[in-house]
């Protein structure tokens, strides 16, 4: 079956711009979370979505903000881009359980100049 | 706060030695733990998993690892390395068991690094 699709693969902004990528689970999947993935912070969560509701949410700042839709594809929004923003984010799809485990997209390369 | 300490950013073995990987936790409570593998420019794969039940884990590609409640540890192992496995793996931890996620927290990643 399809695995997690994310797309962009690349993508590089503008400080001050916003941008929004976008993952689709695989097929009966029902949760999405959202991680950002950096040489400094390593990996960090951002959010999950579960049903079109946000259910969890990292410590990071407003900006970031995500949505979920009836066919469970996600989107993730950063607005006002900083250049620490630019970072590897990675989508996982999931049954909706911790001990389902979480089948990882390839992930969007941004970056912001 | 869970947390997640992986041992050594880089480790070093031969093509054939004992692979080992060092993950130790904290939580507060009964945790669910993970090894993933990271391949450059590629997200991330589920080598294993531990939820409940047996304390040593099968995972994919000879990998396997136990867990150990009692030194909070779950160390990733592979009694003979392959040039294919050189990667970064991460060990993640959830700590909501029984329903949700609440996102995996990870440790810092080891580079693992085979020498022919």
């Amino acid at each position: 079956k399809a695995g997690v699709t994310q797309t962009p693969r690349y993508l590089i902004k503008t400080r001050g711009q916003q941008v929004t990528l976008s993952c689709s689970p695989i097929s009966g999947h029902r949760s999405v979370s959202w991680y950002q993935q950096t040489p400094g912070q390593g990996l960090q969560f951002l959010f999950e979505y579960f049903s079109e509701t946000q259910r969890n949410k990292g410590n990071f700042p407003g900006r970031f903000s995500g949505r979920q839709f009836s066919n469970s594809r996600s989107e993730m929004n950063v607005s006002t881009l900083e250049l620490g923003d630019s970072a590897l984010y990675l989508c996982a799809s999931s049954l909706g359980r911790s001990e389902n485990g979480y089948t990882f997209g390839s992930g969007t390369r941004l970056t912001v100049v | 706060a869970q947390s997640v300490t992986q041992l050594g950013s880089h480790v070093s073995v031969s093509e054939g030695a004992l692979v080992l990987l060092r993950c130790n936790y904290s939580s507060s409570v009964p945790p669910y733990l993970f090894w993933y593998v990271q391949y450059p420019n590629q997200g991330l794969q589920l080598l294993l998993k531990y939820t409940t039940g047996a304390t040593l884990v099968k995972g994919i590609n000879g990998f396997e690892a136990e867990f150990k409640k009692s030194e909070t540890s779950f160390h990733l192992t592979k009694p003979s390395a392959h040039m294919s496995d050189a990667a970064e793996y991460f060990c993640a931890v959830s700590v909501i068991p029984g329903g949700g996620a609440d996102g995996l927290t990870f440790g810092k990643g080891t580079h693992l690094i085979i020498q022919p």
